[in-house]
């Protein structure tokens, strides 16, 4: 079955410190991408996807995510980041032919100032 | 700006009763989620529904049952509610074609006592 993983289950770092969310998953197939981001009290939003062409993607608020095919991963980055990024951030891959998608068990980002 | 609003933010059942978790859309998309969201376990498909009257089984139905009488609106339906259903709900909308985004409503957190 399909899956998708997620390293990290909380990360905290101080301000301006660089951020990479790890992200894998299983399918072999043509895949659609996506990063999800939850705010404290908010509803998920989207911050990026991926469905083909160049596979880093720039996303909102200066994160963007590298699709290496070869090793099934979508790593979400952001060069410096700030406190109003603290939030839960979620990869998620498309399945079969309807293209539900599958969820990682997401990543707690909090960010001292 | 798609909107999709869900009936309550927070809603507190007695073990037993029959439970109705409403989600409505405003932008005519022909597929609609249910999920539900536990801390360190993601997001998990309960039911979907790609057209009105039409619905089909998730990742975790059991307990669950859902209504799609008109396009707009897809209703959550817990038959008797127990304390393992204590969650947040949260409904999703799409446009047909798995390269679109799913846009999230607000979520309802659901205590059952």
């Amino acid at each position: 079955a399909q899956s998708v993983s997620q390293h990290n289950h909380h990360v905290i770092l101080s301000e301006a410190a660089s951020l990479e969310l790890g992200c894998n998953y299983s399918y072999g197939g043509t895949v659609n991408l996506f990063w999800y981001v939850q705010y404290p009290g908010q509803h998920l939003q989207l911050l990026l996807k991926y469905f083909s062409g160049d596979p880093l993607v720039k996303g909102i608020k200066g994160f963007e995510a590298e699709f290496i095919k070869s090793k099934f991963s979508f790593n979400l980055r952001k060069p410096s980041v700030q406190w109003s990024d603290t939030a839960e951030y979620f990869c998620a891959v498309t399945r079969g032919s309807q293209g539900n998608l599958i969820f990682g068990k997401g990543t707690k980002l909090s960010v001292k100032p | 700006d798609v909107k999709v609003t869900q009936s309550s933010r927070y809603l507190v059942k007695r073990t037993g009763e029959k439970v109705f978790l409403e989600c409505v859309q405003d932008m005519d998309h022909e597929n609609m989620f249910w999920y539900r969201q536990d801390p360190g376990l993601g997001l998990r498909l309960i039911y979907f529904s790609y057209d009105v009257k039409m619905k089909e089984k998730g990742d975790i139905p059991e307990g669950y049952s859902v209504s799609r009488e008109k396009k707009e609106r897809f209703s959550l339906i817990l038959e008797s509610a127990s304390t393992n259903q204590t969650s947040m709900y949260l409904c999703a909308s799409r446009p047909s074609g798995s390269f679109y985004e799913q846009y999230f409503g607000p979520g309802t957190r659901l205590t059952v006592t």
